[in-house]
């Protein structure tokens, strides 16, 4: 049972364009979600985060957007740059007496930004 | 500020054999999670180490188990092993236990099972 799914698997944006990394889950007791990146032969790398009690969290170039009745949330990337080429992935976090940190990620999406 | 370090990077056995793998939180951090990437798969959990406790353990049979120590770093064991245990083992810090803190990933030890 897929928890969290991302369902493109790869992305291509031209240098300066924005880009769009989607994520779905299906368990309503998630209320923290995480962007991470992953460069080849590097762990994965903290992005950027969202509580449940916000729709949007802004941290330079990169933006979360949540829209808990659709349980959905994006990345967008503005403006995209070659070195933001990487595998992202979304993860969630359980709340209440389950809130002990366990993270639940998607199966990844490969984003490429071409020069 | 050293980062989550793991230890060794790369470790190639054979089915049957037990494999010790190693990992150093993020100065300041107290948690520690281990977690396993099998090729074009997302991290799987496997368990939670605070106050030198398992707080929560994934779908990972007992043949997975681990240890804290009092310097929060931990290890992670796996006995038994089998070709399926081939991965990148994952070892994430974090301050304190609770589920809305980011957690820091290492680089991971890269399991080969011949």
């Amino acid at each position: 049972d897929q928890q969290v799914k991302q369902n493109s698997p790869s992305l291509s944006v031209q240098e300066g364009r924005i880009s769009i990394l989607n994520c779905d889950y299906t368990n309503s007791m998630f209320d923290y979600f995480l962007w991470y990146k992953k460069y080849p032969a590097e762990g994965p790398t903290f992005l950027i985060s969202i509580s449940s009690i916000k729709d949007k969290n802004e941290d330079g170039r990169f933006t979360v957007f949540l829209n808990k009745s659709a349980k959905h949330l994006s990345l967008h990337i503005v403006p995209s740059q070659p070195g933001d080429s990487a595998v992202y992935f979304c993860a969630a976090s359980p709340a209440g007496s389950s809130n002990t940190g366990k993270l639940i990620f998607g199966q990844g999406t490969t984003l490429q930004v071409k020069p | 500020d050293a980062g989550v370090t793991q230890s060794p990077t790369h470790l190639i056995k054979t089915r049957g054999q037990q494999v010790t793998l190693r990992c150093s939180p993020k100065s300041g951090h107290d948690t520690v999670s281990w977690y396993q990437q099998a090729l074009g798969q997302g991290p799987q959990f496997i368990f939670q180490y605070y106050e030198e406790e398992e707080r929560q353990r994934g779908n990972f049979p007992d043949r997975f188990s681990g240890h804290q120590f009092p310097n929060y770093s931990s290890e992670l064991n796996v006995n038994a092993l089998l070709l399926g245990d081939s991965a990148l083992y994952l070892c994430a810090s974090s301050f304190g236990p609770r589920g809305n803190q980011p957690q820091h990933f290492g680089d991971g030890t890269r399991l080969s099972i011949l």
